[in-house]
């Protein structure tokens, strides 16, 4: 059993669609991450989100984190191509300073 | 700010031998990580460091296994006597000493053990 589920595990648009992926927990995290990792590369930080209900945005990316802090979305608008890779959340469970990751959405984006 | 280097990028070595890997952190980095990745899954811990001090190694990791960090710097992943089930992404992460915990990863040495 994973700490932190993510879904879809695989999610295949058109470009210009919209998406949503889900990180969920039943643990509570003082924050979560999200990382983007294209293939043979590693893993990439985008954002983190810190307080329960908070909503960031980086350009076509909105980032939520849950109001008791067990589960964030990432929400994708008007995908492109450019945005394939794989997503992964993690977290950090009990302030151990040892991140657990979930293992990815695969996002593919066709043109 | 050159980021996370490994080295190197890909290694295909013969069931049995012993491979090591080497990880540069960003420089005001003190905690450095590493990690296994296989097809389908996300960065699995493996151990990592405080400055040179190893904290915390996973229960995954066998004896064949060892990470050094002298000086709290570069830090080395041995694999002894390798089996065809160590072939994975082997990730190296540093970061901050922060509550966030933020990673910060190199492009990861691919492992092929024939």
């Amino acid at each position: 059993t994973q700490l932190l589920e993510q879904s879809p595990q695989f999610l295949s648009i058109q470009e210009g669609e919209n998406l949503t992926v889900y990180c969920n927990s039943s643990s509570v995290f003082s924050s979560l991450q999200w990382y983007r990792q294209e293939p043979g590369e590693g893993p990439v930080l985008l954002v983190t989100v810190v307080t329960g209900g908070e909503v960031k945005k980086l350009k076509r990316l909105t980032f939520q984190f849950g109001d008791a802090r067990k589960d964030s979305s990432l929400h994708i608008t008007a995908a492109q191509p450019g945005d394939t890779g794989l997503y992964l959340c993690a977290g950090d469970p009990g302030g151990s300073y040892i991140p657990t990751f979930g293992r990815g959405t695969s996002l593919i984006v066709h043109p | 700010d050159t980021g996370v280097s490994q080295d190197p990028r890909h290694k295909i070595t013969k069931r049995g031998q012993n491979v090591t890997f080497r990880c540069d952190p960003i420089s005001e980095h003190n905690r450095l990580y590493w990690y296994r990745q296989t097809l389908g899954q996300g960065p699995e811990f493996l151990t990592y460091f405080q400055n040179e001090a190893q904290l915390e190694k996973s229960r995954l990791l066998s004896d064949r296994f060892s990470a050094e960090r002298p000086k709290g710097s570069f830090s080395t992943l041995e694999i002894q006597r390798t089996e065809q089930g160590d072939s994975a992404m082997y990730l190296c992460a540093s970061s901050l000493d922060s509550s966030y915990n933020e990673q910060f990863f190199g492009p990861g040495t691919r492992l092929t053990v024939l």
